[in-house]
């Protein structure tokens, strides 16, 4: 069975430049969050979307957004890039809905490194 | 609003010796998980633990759940270098629809030889 799968791995942008990474989620699962982590420190929560709704956003600013689509990938869109942007960002795929079938399995990433 | 809190954030380890990580987290939680996380790599979950009490064990490592005091901890036995890595703990938030965890810092290992 393939895991999530993020798409790029890595990638290097300039500042004020826009971002889309990918992410295509454990089949069977219809519920995609993502996290970004910089160097050094523990995932912060950014989206989570559940049946392609959005159902909870982290404290990031607004040049962040992302979707969910009907087979339930996901892209993450960031704008006006700045240098605080380089991270890794992490997918992760639950089965979602009620009653916490919410057992997360992570992505390998997308390693951005804005210049 | 739920946190969570590791240490040490550093741990340095002679081979064959055992250690423990604590993890604290600030509000009621319902699921408490433990990942590694080598360099450039993503998150590997270790175990989840669901109740009160619940123990976790996978070959050296053990991880235990005490809700009461909102306390798990991640027991190292007779470490050995492959155990080297970041180890995060976190903590399920629930909010309405919501579900989102929040990690502690992490625990860098280094196990000497």
């Amino acid at each position: 069975d393939a895991g999530v799968t993020q798409s790029p791995t890595h990638l290097i942008k300039t500042r004020g430049q826009q971002v889309t990474l990918r992410c295509s989620p454990i089949s069977g699962h219809k519920s995609v969050s993502w996290y970004q982590q910089v160097l050094g420190q523990g995932p912060q929560f950014i989206f989570q979307y559940y049946e392609k709704e959005e159902r909870g956003r982290g404290n990031f600013p607004d040049r962040f957004s992302a979707r969910q689509f009907p087979n339930y990938s996901s892209e993450l869109n960031v704008n006006a890039l700045l240098l605080g942007d380089s991270a890794l960002y992490l997918c992760a795929s639950s089965l979602g809905g009620v009653a916490g079938a919410n057992v997360l399995t992570f992505g390998a990433g997308s390693r951005l490194t804005v210049l | 609003e739920l946190k969570v809190e590791q240490n040490p954030l550093f741990l340095s380890m002679q081979e064959g010796k055992n250690y423990t990580i604590y993890c604290n987290y600030s509000t009621t939680s319902d699921r408490l998980y433990w990942y590694r996380q080598d360099p450039g790599k993503s998150l590997e979950s270790l175990f989840v633990l669901l109740s009160n009490g619940a123990v976790k064990q996978e070959g050296r490592l053990m991880a235990s759940l005490d809700t009461k005091a909102r306390l798990s901890t991640l027991h190292i036995t007779a470490a050995v270098h492959d155990l080297s890595a970041t180890y995060f703990c976190a903590a399920s938030s629930y909010g309405g629809a919501t579900n989102k965890l929040i990690f502690g810092t992490g625990t860098l290992l280094a196990v000497q030889p």
